[in-house]
């Protein structure tokens, strides 16, 4: 089976503009999970979808927000970017709705000017 | 809300030394996941840990979850260059609604 991909998988943006990732699950998975990896905090969950509905939320502002489509594509969007937005962006698909195993994507690094 | 934090942030040690990553949780877990991230990678599953107590050995590295379900282990024997990467431990919160909180990761550099 192919794995997780996500594009762009890098991003140059400056602040206040807004960015959307996508994340393509592994066949057959309905869990998408998105997280965002910076050095000096680590990976911090952002948001997880099953179904196309939102099952869990991390503590992020509202300026990230995102979604699931039918055939379990995940999109993830920042609006009014900030500096320190810049981060990687990983999406992890699993098989259960209940964050089982996670399989990453590669990530898409984001850069803030 | 659920923390879960990893001890140490950074380890080198030398090739064929032994190193051990420890991780706490705040609350009672229902499980543990172990990932492994290579410089430039994203993280990769290593193993899940369920039950309270419980052992698992895979060749050199052996995963531990504590009696009470709030902490866990990671040991690697005979460290090898190949080991070099960070370390997550991942734990979900108890019912169907918990979210999974990643550590924030052991380094492990190890010296040839």
């Amino acid at each position: 089976k192919a794995g997780v991909t996500q594009t762009p998988r890098y991003l140059i943006k400056t602040r206040g503009q807004q960015v959307t990732l996508s994340c393509s699950p592994i066949s057959g998975h309905r869990s998408v999970s998105w997280y965002q990896q910076t050095p000096g905090q680590g990976l911090q969950f952002l948001f997880e979808y099953f179904s196309e509905t939102q099952r869990n939320k991390g503590n992020f502002p509202g300026r990230f927000s995102g979604r699931q489509f039918s055939n379990s594509r995940s999109e993830m969007n920042v609006s009014t970017l900030e500096l320190g937005d810049s981060a990687l962006y990983l999406c992890a698909s699993s098989f259960s709705d209940r964050q089982g195993t996670q399989y990453f994507g590669p990530g898409t690094r984001l850069l803030v000017l | 809300g659920q923390q879960v934090m990893q001890i140490p942030q950074y380890q080198h040690v030398q090739e064929g030394e032994d190193f051990t990553t420890y991780c706490n949780s705040s609350t009672t877990l229902s499980n543990i996941q172990w990932y492994k991230q290579r410089p430039g990678g994203h993280p990769v599953f290593l193993i899940q840990l369920v039950k309270s107590g419980e052992v698992k050995k895979q060749k050199r590295l052996t995963f531990q979850f504590g009696e009470a379900k709030k902490n866990s282990s990671l040991h690697i024997t005979a460290t090898q260059t190949t080991d070099v990467g960070t370390y997550f431990c991942a734990g979900r919160g108890s019912g169907n609604t918990g979210k999974l909180i990643f550590g924030q990761g052991t380094t492990l550099q190890v010296k040839p």
